[in-house]
């Protein structure tokens, strides 16, 4: 059964700071991995996905993920974080069952002034 | 992709009582999943949908307290039965990319109920 992990239930940064959000994964073939936000009374947004190729993936609002298979991780980074990037981040994995999404417990992030 | 309607986007009902979700899509797929997302959780999901067959349902889910249609290829619907307050989540709607299989899903934006 696949199964995702993020460590982090909540992280605070600074605005300007850099941002890595943790996600590790359980899957017994290479999965095909999302990142997704959520803000306050918001859908689902996706950020980014990993399919194949480059195990470093760029998506939108200047984030980028990177897929290490040796660490059964898929890291959500942005170099410098806007107040606006305050939400719910979760990261999803796509594996045996088709289409079917499992999703980490989301991991909230604070941006302080 | 696909877009996805789901109405209502929000709801308070009383308790005993059942709502009905309506989840419509843009284009055909084979495929529609429904999700639950609690209070401070993540989404977890409900059952599997599939245009002319009965929804396979998650652990911890049962078609009394979740009724699902799938009329068509567009449509379905997730009835919360009986509601009580511990029903209060965000319902999800889902589908995934007809054109990358067992890929990428799309969701709707979600219908916010509430039991008083």
């Amino acid at each position: 059964a696949q199964s995702v992990t993020q460590p982090d239930i909540h992280i605070t940064v600074s605005e300007g700071a850099s941002l890595e959000l943790r996600c590790n994964y359980s899957y017994g073939a290479t999965p095909y991995l999302f990142w997704y936000v959520q803000s306050p009374g918001q859908g689902l947004q996706l950020l980014l996905k990993y399919f194949s190729g480059d195990t470093l993936v760029q998506g939108i609002k200047g984030f980028e993920a990177e897929f290490k298979r040796s660490q059964s991780s898929f890291n959500l980074r942005k170099p410098s974080v806007h107040w606006s990037d305050a939400a719910e981040y979760f990261c999803a994995v796509v594996g045996t069952n088709a289409g079917k999404s499992t999703f980490g417990d989301g991991t909230t992030l604070t941006v302080k002034p | 992709s696909a877009v996805i309607s789901q109405k209502p986007s929000r709801d308070i009902c009383q308790r005993g009582t059942s709502l009905t979700i309506q989840c419509q899509v843009d284009s055909q797929v084979t495929m529609m999943f429904w999700y639950r997302q609690q209070p401070g959780q993540s989404l977890t999901l409900i059952a599997t949908a599939n245009q002319g067959s009965e929804a396979t349902y998650e652990s911890g889910f049962v078609i009394d307290k979740f009724p699902i249609s799938r009329p068509n290829l567009t449509f379905s619907t997730l009835t919360v039965s009986n509601m009580s307050p511990e029903d209060s989540s965000i319902y999800l709607c889902s589908v995934e990319d007809q054109g990358a299989p067992n890929t990428e899903a799309f969701f709707g934006q979600g219908t916010r109920l509430t039991v008083v």
